[in-house]
């Protein structure tokens, strides 16, 4: 499988700054990264679908110009929130798409925003 | 309705244990199944991946799809302590659907196994 490489494990910001975080495919050549977003006891919820060398497509309900997608290389994708608020603290995970849509995920990333 | 609808439990089994977790769908155009394992504050990990129906084996895991009732399960036998964590299933429709490389996850099921 892929192995993928998510980084920062666990940042904490104050409110109205931006955090970047990054997912970066260490052995494979990914064309399509997925960005995930997680609640404590939920199960992930897809925010956007990040397409190499080209826009990133947004689930209804997930503002693009909040959650700033930019894939570009073959090997990363980073996600950025930008002016952070407390509503967006969550746990964001990335993964990448290998053949027959099978998807191997970064370690996670912890986003507290004070 | 979900598209894809999974018990969350949580289940509390003792160790050695067979576990049986389930999810069932409605989406017929489903045909990739997967079932991720996910430790608290970690990224989900892969277990199995089935295409068809039947069984597929790996270790102490076997995973079951059965498309004609919409309906798969993951076996784990001998379950160890080791094997506490959320399990998610998860299935992609296939090529030249409109949704093609999107996973949609079940709940996900809080599995504890005590020594």
């Amino acid at each position: 499988g892929a192995v993928v490489s998510q980084h920062p494990s666990w940042v904490i910001c104050k409110s109205g700054t931006s955090v970047k975080i990054e997912c970066r495919s260490l052995d494979f050549q990914a064309t399509t990264m997925f960005w995930y977003r997680q609640f404590p006891k939920q199960s992930l919820m897809l925010m956007a679908t990040s397409n190499e060398g080209s826009k990133a497509t947004y689930e209804q309900g997930v503002e693009k110009d909040k959650f700033l997608i930019n894939h570009a290389s073959l090997t990363l994708s980073t996600l950025t929130v930008t002016s952070a608020h407390p509503e967006d603290s969550s746990f964001y995970i990335c993964s990448v798409t290998m053949p027959k849509n099978i998807q191997y995920f970064g370690a996670g990333t912890r986003l507290s925003v004070l | 309705q979900k598209e894809v609808e999974q018990d969350p439990g949580p289940l509390s089994v003792p160790e050695g244990a067979i576990v049986s977790l389930n999810c069932t769908y409605s989406n017929s155009a489903f045909q990739y199944f997967m079932w991720y394992r996910q430790y608290s504050r970690k990224g989900p990990e892969l277990l199995m991946y089935t295409y068809s129906s039947g069984n597929k084996e790996d270790g102490r895991f076997t995973a079951q799809v059965d498309k004609s009732s919409k309906y798969i399960s993951l076996f784990i036998r001998d379950s160890q302590p080791s094997d506490s964590a959320t399990y998610l299933c998860a299935m992609s429709v296939g090529a030249g659907g409109t949704s093609y490389g999107k996973l949609t996850f079940g709940q996900g099921t809080i599995l504890t196994v005590h020594p």
